[in-house]
C-alpha cells in the first residue's frame, strides 16, 4: 500500500542531542500523527496535528504540521536512552467514514548511546 | 476513558492450523476499526477495517479473514496458517471528536508459524 517518504531511516545519536525528523507526502493531508513503537509494543501516539501550520509540544517533542499540507516534522529534544525506538509518522486525508485510513510513513529507528 | 486490548499476546502455531486473535475495544461505542500486520518492526501493512457489526472491508487478498461479532469486538482469523503469516498483528481504533480523527492502537500480538 501507499506509504510517506520518512527520513532519515535511522540514527545514532549520543544521550543529550537532538533529534529531528521529517515525513513527506505527494498528497495533501488534514491530519497527522505521530507514533512511537518499543520493541514488542504497539505504536503509542505521541502528538496528533490537525492544522496546518500547527506547532504541537509533549514535553521535549515538538512537531509540526506543515504549511503546505504535505510534510510534518517531529524534534526531540535533549534525548534520552528511554527515547529509543522506532518513529511514525501517519497521515489521514479525511475525518470519518468509512475509506479514511491512516497513511503510514516508513518509519525512523532512534538509537541513543548514553 | 477507552482501552484496547489484544488476545493472546504470542502465540506459536504450526503450518496449516487455524487462528482467531481477538480485540476488544472499551469505552466506547461504534468506533472503526481495523487490523494491521507489522513484519520485521517496520511497516504497518492494514488489512481489515470495519465500520460496524458485521461490515468488513479487506485492503489486501490472503489467506485472513476477519468479523466483527459485537460493536466493540474484532476477531481476525484464519483456516490454515502459513508461513508467511508469521508477524506482529495489531488492532487500532479510531477516536473521532469534530473535526479531529485519531487512531489508537493495541499492544498487538506476536505470531510465529512453524
Amino acid at each position: 500500500g501507499q506509504q510517506l517518504n520518512q527520513s532519515p531511516q535511522s540514527m545514532f545519536i549520543q544521550e543529550g542531542e537532538d533529534v529531528s525528523m521529517n515525513c513527506t507526502s505527494s498528497s495533501i493531508f488534514n491530519t497527522w500523527l505521530w507514533y512511537k513503537q518499543d520493541p514488542g509494543e504497539g505504536p503509542v501516539l505521541l502528538i496528533a496535528l490537525y492544522k496546518a501550520g500547527e506547532l504541537t509540544s509533549n514535553g521535549r517533542l515538538t512537531a509540526q504540521f506543515g504549511i503546505t499540507r504535505k510534510d510534518s516534522f517531529l524534534n526531540i529534544s535533549a534525548s534520552i536512552p528511554s527515547d529509543v525506538g522506532i518513529y511514525f509518522c501517519a497521515g489521514q486525508r479525511g475525518v470519518g467514514g468509512a475509506t479514511n485510513k491512516l497513511i503510514f510513513g516508513t518509519g525512523t529507528l532512534l538509537a541513543v548511546q548514553p | 476513558s477507552q482501552t484496547i486490548h489484544q488476545w493472546p499476546a504470542t502465540l506459536v502455531q504450526p503450518v496449516g492450523s487455524p487462528l482467531s486473535l481477538e480485540c476488544t475495544v472499551e469505552g466506547t461505542s461504534n468506533p472503526n476499526l481495523y487490523w494491521y500486520r507489522q513484519a520485521a518492526g517496520r511497516g504497518l501493512q492494514l488489512l481489515f477495517y470495519s465500520v460496524g457489526i458485521g461490515q468488513i472491508s479487506s485492503e489486501v487478498p490472503q489467506n485472513l479473514s476477519a468479523s466483527r461479532p459485537q460493536d466493540r469486538q474484532f476477531i481476525l482469523s484464519s483456516k490454515k496458517l502459513l508461513l508467511s503469516d508469521s508477524g506482529f498483528y495489531l488492532c487500532a481504533w479510531n477516536k473521532v471528536a469534530g473535526q479531529q480523527e485519531t487512531q489508537y492502537f493495541g499492544p498487538g500480538t506476536r505470531l510465529l508459524v512453524l
